[in-house]
């Protein structure tokens, strides 16, 4: 699976958008851009996940660039609830996994929303 | 979203002793039920995946022999750490696969159980 690159660490205001980003120049053509995100002591909870199309949901958008060679999540509007491990995730579409089904996590990006 | 559930939510033992976690998928079936350990300040490390009725194959480096895992049915999977000692003091959180779904969408992560082994 391609490998993911995310600063370590970012902070945010209260309110304010925050934006995460993510580099996978490594990335194949049919690999998809998974995020998922974990608060402390929790697990994993799933975001938004997008091929080559700009997406959103309830909980984020997702844009990613024109060559898919990286990716930004964004919050719109960020609570300290959203105070949690940001992990990007790049994997190939059901049925062409090379390393099973399984998830592998990077190191992620902590962030932390200030009041 | 389905729900994962994991059963203890901590745990503290003394060194020799064994201890079973347990996770359940409880609104859907899971063929495929996976075990991750976290160490402090670190992210998700797998350790193995398990298949409903067969053995679970182990990643590189996990003991098969210590982590013993069990998934008898299509609901229950269980980790069980056996002579744990304190360096297996850890947080080990379970993830599910919705049977049916290959998307990694469909794979639900349970709470976690935090161990600690004195």
């Amino acid at each position: 699976d391609a490998k993911t690159t995310q600063p370590t660490s970012m902070d945010c205001a209260e309110g304010r958008a925050a934006n995460l980003p993510c580099n996978h120049s490594t990335i194949s053509g049919n690999e998809y851009v998974y995020w998922y995100r974990q608060i402390h002591s929790q697990g994993p909870q799933y975001i938004i996940h997008g091929l080559k199309n700009n997406e959103t949901n309830e909980m984020a958008s997702l844009i990613i660039t024109e060559d898919r060679k990286s990716s930004t999540l964004i919050l719109p509007h960020a609570t300290l609830r959203d105070t949690a491990v940001y992990y990007c995730i790049v994997r190939p579409p059901r049925g062409q996994e090379t390393s099973g089904s399984r998830l592998t996590f990077g190191e992620g990006t902590q962030l932390t929303v200030n009041p | 979203g389905a729900v994962v559930s994991q059963h203890p939510s901590w745990v503290i033992c003394k060194s020799g002793t064994s201890v079973k976690i347990e996770c359940r998928s409880l609104d859907f079936q899971a063929t495929t039920m996976f075990w991750y350990r976290q160490f402090p300040k670190q992210s998700l490390m797998l350790m193995a995946t398990s298949n409903e009725g067969s053995k679970a194959t182990y990643e590189q480096g996990v003991e098969k022999d210590k982590f013993l895992i069990n998934h008898a049915s299509l609901t229950l999977s269980t980790l069980t750490v056996t002579s744990a000692h304190p360096e297996d003091s850890s947080f080990y959180i379970c993830s599910a696969r919705q049977r049916g779904s290959g998307g990694v969408r469909a794979q639900y992560f349970g709470p976690g159980t935090r161990l600690l082994v004195l």
